[in-house]
């Protein structure tokens, strides 16, 4: 069964300041891979995806995020956070089977931009 | 269109009452999945439907009963809830296929009182 471990609960940075978001998941093939970002009582937002191909992946908004297989990582990554930055970000990990996906979510990081 | 619609926004009913959430979207997926998503929680995958079929129910309570009369749309009937059944419900949609992302809609806020 897949997991993902996101081992940071909350994190604070400044506004202008780089961000750098941990996820590390478990599956037994290649994973299909996805960052989300939920603002407060708001549905989810896709930033992001890897299947396949590159490891490094452009998303929405600035975000960027690097597969390595090696450490089973998938790290959200921003150069310069913005005060709209702030929300709850998910790491995710799908897997699937009859045409739709079981997508297993980490527990969530809680992004605190400060001015 | 690359919305996912649902209604109502908000939700208050009672342990006695039967209700319905209703998701829609007009993207041409052929999945679709509810979640529960309680606070400070990530979702948790409830029921998905494939093609208008049930695929996956993850030992839902029966109080808990999923439609999908067509493959725009997504209803949850809900009756004889308990308080702990509050929660924020979304609904997703996707591509028929493992590789595709799901698109959510923005949720359904439940207080069962």
């Amino acid at each position: 069964a897949q997991s993902v471990t996101q081992p940071d609960i909350h994190i604070t940075v400044s506004e202008g300041a780089s961000l750098e978001l941990r996820c590390n998941y478990s599956y037994g093939a290649t994973p299909y891979l996805f960052w989300y970002v939920q603002s407060p009582g708001q549905g989810l937002q896709l930033l992001l995806k890897y299947f396949s191909g590159d490891t490094l992946v452009q998303g929405i908004k600035g975000f960027e995020a690097e597969f390595k297989r090696s450490q089973s990582s998938f790290n959200l990554r921003k150069p310069s956070v913005h005060w709209s930055d702030a929300a709850e970000y998910f790491c995710a990990v799908g897997a699937g089977s009859g045409g739709y996906q079981k997508v297993t979510f980490g527990i969530g990081t809680k992004l605190q931009v400060i001015p | 269109d690359t919305e996912v619609t649902q209604t109502p926004k908000h939700l208050v009913m009672g342990m006695t009452n039967k209700k319905s959430l209703k998701c829609e979207q007009h993207m041409g997926h052929r999945a679709m999945y509810w979640y529960k998503q309680k606070a400070k929680k990530p979702p948790e995958l409830m029921f998905v439907y494939s093609y208008e079929k049930l695929s996956i129910n993850e030992s839902v309570p029966s109080r808990f009963s999923p439609e999908c009369p067509n493959s725009s749309l997504l209803n949850l009937h809900l009756h004889a809830l308990q308080p702990e059944d509050s929660a924020l419900y979304l609904c997703a949609s996707s591509l028929h296929g493992a590789r595709y992302e799901q698109y959510f809609g923005p949720g359904t806020r439940l207080t069962v009182t």
